[in-house]
C-alpha cells in the first residue's frame, strides 16, 4: 500500500510566478490535510480538505493560496503569485475517517524556492 | 487556541544514554496527544499517541511518553538512545472534534557516539 505521495518533491519559481503542489492521498483515505513548515519552525495547519469539499480553511491566507481536492485525481495546494516568504516546505498528510484521534500520515512534503 | 511548547530546540545526548524531551500544551477542552518524528528531508512518521486510557503510552522502537494533565505535559522518553535515533521531534495536539493538528516547533535530538 503505497504511502502519502507529493510531486514535485522540489520546486523552485520566480516571484510572480504560481506553484501548484500535488497529493495523492494513501489508497482508501478520503481526508487531506495541508500544513505548511517554515524555516526552523514546526508545522502550521493551512487547510482540511474532503472529496470536492473545504471543511476547514482557517488556516489558510486569505489571498493567493487556494486548494481543491477533486473527485478524481490529487489534492491540489495552489500559490499565486509568489513571494519570497512563501518558500517553505508544505506538507499532505491524509487520513480515513477525518476523526480527531486518526493517525494523519504524512506525504514527504514539497519544498519551494522562490527566488 | 491550543497551543504546544517544546521548550529544547536542540538535546546532544551519548549513544546509551537517557533521554527525555518535553513538550507542554495549553488547551481549554479535552485533547489528543502525539508525538511525530522527522528524518532529513522526508515528512513526519507517527510515534506514538494518546487519546484517552493509560498515561503512559509506548511506541514499538522504545520510545515512551506519559500524559500528565495536572501538569499539562505529554515529555517523550527513552531509556537508552541509538545514533539512528537522531531526528526531529515535533509534539502535536488536536482537540476532540477538531482535526487540525497543532505543532510545537520541534526538538532536534543529536546522538553522538
Amino acid at each position: 500500500n503505497a504511502g502519502v505521495m507529493q510531486n514535485p518533491r522540489h520546486l523552485v519559481r520566480r516571484r510572480g510566478q504560481e506553484a501548484r503542489l500535488r497529493c495523492s492521498p494513501m489508497k482508501g483515505h478520503s481526508h487531506v490535510y495541508w500544513y505548511r513548515q517554515l524555516p526552523e519552525e514546526g508545522l502550521k495547519f493551512m487547510v482540511y480538505l474532503q472529496k470536492e469539499n473545504i471543511i476547514d480553511e482557517s488556516g489558510m491566507p486569505k489571498e493567493r493560496f487556494s486548494a481543491e481536492f477533486p473527485k478524481e485525481g490529487p489534492s491540489i495546494l495552489r500559490i499565486q503569485q509568489v513571494v519570497r516568504g512563501d518558500s517553505a516546505a508544505y506538507f499532505c498528510a491524509s487520513s480515513p475517517l477525518g476523526t480527531p484521534q486518526e493517525t494523519q500520515y504524512f506525504g514527504p512534503g514539497t519544498r519551494l524556492l522562490v527566488l | 487556541a491550543q497551543s504546544v511548547t517544546q521548550l529544547d530546540s536542540q538535546v546532544p545526548v551519548f549513544e546509551e544514554a537517557p533521554v527525555e524531551l518535553r513538550c507542554n500544551y495549553s488547551s481549554s477542552v479535552s485533547v489528543y496527544l502525539f508525538w511525530y518524528v522527522q528524518y532529513p528531508n522526508q515528512g513526519l512518521q507517527l510515534l506514538l499517541k494518546y487519546l484517552s486510557g493509560s498515561t503512559l503510552v509506548e511506541s514499538i522502537n522504545g520510545f515512551e511518553a506519559e500524559f500528565n494533565k495536572s501538569q499539562t505535559s505529554f515529555h517523550l522518553r527513552k531509556p537508552s538512545v541509538h545514533i539512528s535515533d537522531t531526528a526531529e521531534y515535533f509534539c502535536a495536539v488536536s482537540e476532540t472534534g477538531f482535526q487540525k493538528l497543532v505543532f510545537g516547533t520541534g526538538t532536534r535530538l543529536l546522538v553522538s557516539p
